[in-house]
């Protein structure tokens, strides 16, 4: 079946532009993850929801950054004024549940690059 | 701290070699461990290892969990290019879904 998929592929922005980043997660799962790559790092969490529940924004680095997801389905990640420190790959990801016993799914990513 | 470290960072090996990727962990609200690969962009699932499964195996891959130690490792048998990638160690911790990544081994495999 279809995994998760996420657009644009590749974002170049101005500093200090906004940009969206999607994802559309697998079908019937209910918990939605986004991460961010640096070069040369592992992923960083940022943001997750599961259901109706309030999402755990607990790694957002800062104010700049706002997630939603509508619908219990696709998200889109939001970072306004966007820095040069932003430029990362961003990955969605997507299970059946939150709990950490259930495998995670990654989207390609989108790798977002402000000059 | 929840901290993951991975070692080595990075590691040349030849085609039919063995290779040994270590992952240590935090112990605090310990609840899974988890091994990606990624090659060129979304990182795919491997193993997953939980208290109540210690070691997994699929072909050539295999992986141990020790929890006294704290620490896992994913080892790669007769090794191909095409094992060439980033391999990536995560835990899950209390009952959230998120997950703590090491910085990834960068494992080329020539031929």
């Amino acid at each position: 079946g279809a995994g998760v998929s996420q657009s644009p592929s590749n974002k170049v922005t101005e500093k200090g532009k906004d940009v969206e980043l999607r994802c559309d997660p697998i079908s019937g799962h209910t918990a939605l993850y986004w991460y961010r790559q640096s070069l040369g790092q592992g992923l960083e969490f940022l943001i997750y929801f599961q259901g109706n529940s309030a999402p755990d924004k607990s790694g957002l680095p800062s104010d700049r950054f706002s997630a939603e997801r509508t619908g219990g389905s696709v998200s889109t990640l939001t970072i306004q004024r966007t820095q040069q420190e932003d430029s990362a790959v961003y990955l969605c990801a997507s299970s059946t549940a939150t709990s950490v016993t259930y495998e995670q799914y990654f989207g390609p990513g989108t790798r977002l690059t402000v000059t | 701290e929840d901290k993951v470290v991975q070692s080595p960072l990075s590691l040349v090996v030849h085609e039919g070699d063995t290779v040994t990727l270590n992952c240590s962990y935090e112990v605090t609200n310990f609840r899974s461990l988890l091994w990606y690969k990624q090659e060129k962009k979304a990182p795919t699932f491997l193993f997953m290892l939980t208290s109540s499964g210690i070691e997994k195996k699929s072909g050539r891959l295999s992986s141990i969990l020790d929890k006294k130690e704290l620490s896992s490792i994913l080892n790669i048998t007769a090794t191909q290019t095409g094992d060439s990638a980033i391999y990536l160690c995560a835990r899950g911790s209390g009952n959230t879904g998120k997950l703590i990544f090491g910085q990834g081994t960068t494992l080329q495999v020539k031929p």
